[in-house]
């Protein structure tokens, strides 16, 4: 089935900013808004933010989230060594009537 | 705190049966949906099945319809997945969740291994 675009790696310095992006259509992203979680290997997935720029309790700051039209974005200020993981956005998709994912993208820290 | 444990996971031979459990605690179990999300090995999230709080609806990702079923006992603050005529790409951990009330996944247990082979 249909999921969410993301591109499969990206990597920035540490302290630099990194933007994770999520790409998807009208029946999710664009209506339904975003979902971001962190996952580091070996762990279960975390969640850092959901109707697309909503941060659970103790999330720091340095992760937000935002979206425009068909497309989510994740990002990460002041990068730190413990930022290296794989991110994944989800959504609710209406016209599959399912939550879809993105296939992930590893964040690398130079 | 609030928790999730999975249990029931193991290898079984295709075309078997395997029934999972995801335990809850430090919430009310009854206040929230739940979601089962699948990981295979080295792959990404594969969002599985999602009951209502009150069990009144149920849907189920693509390849699952009609083989898993998802369901709750509120009593016992348990969710279970029944899954039926099992493939060789249903190998994956798999990962009790609680839905937040915004279409995302905000508690994750620990997940359990679910391997199909012969």
């Amino acid at each position: 089935q249909a999921g969410l675009t993301q591109p499969p790696s990206v990597s920035k310095g540490l302290n630099q900013t990194a933007t994770l992006t999520c790409t998807g259509n009208s029946n999710n992203v664009a209506n339904e808004g975003a979902s971001w979680l962190q996952q580091h290997q070996g762990h279960p997935p975390k969640l850092l933010s959901y109707r697309t720029n909503d941060r659970p309790s103790g999330i720091s700051e340095r992760f937000s989230a935002s979206r425009s039209g068909n497309t989510a974005s994740l990002t990460i200020t002041g990068l730190q060594a413990e930022d290296e993981a794989d991110y994944y956005c989800s959504a609710w998709d209406s016209s599959l009537n399912s939550w879809v994912f993105g296939g992930g993208s590893k964040l690398t820290v130079l | 705190q609030v928790q999730l444990v999975e249990s029931g996971g193991g290898v079984v031979q295709p075309g078997r049966s395997l029934r999972l459990s995801c335990a809850a605690s430090g919430f009310t179990f009854t206040r929230y949906a739940m979601h089962w999300v699948r990981q295979a090995p080295g792959k990404g999230l594969d969002w599985v099945a999602i009951i209502w709080h009150d069990g009144s609806q149920k849907l189920y990702g693509g390849s699952m319809k009609g083989r898993f079923t998802i369901s709750r006992d509120d009593s016992a603050n348990m969710l279970y997945l029944q899954m039926n005529s099992l493939r060789v790409e249903d190998t994956a951990v798999y990962y009790c969740s609680r839905e937040t009330g915004g279409n995302a996944f905000d508690v994750w247990g620990q997940g359990t291994v679910v391997t199909v082979a012969s």
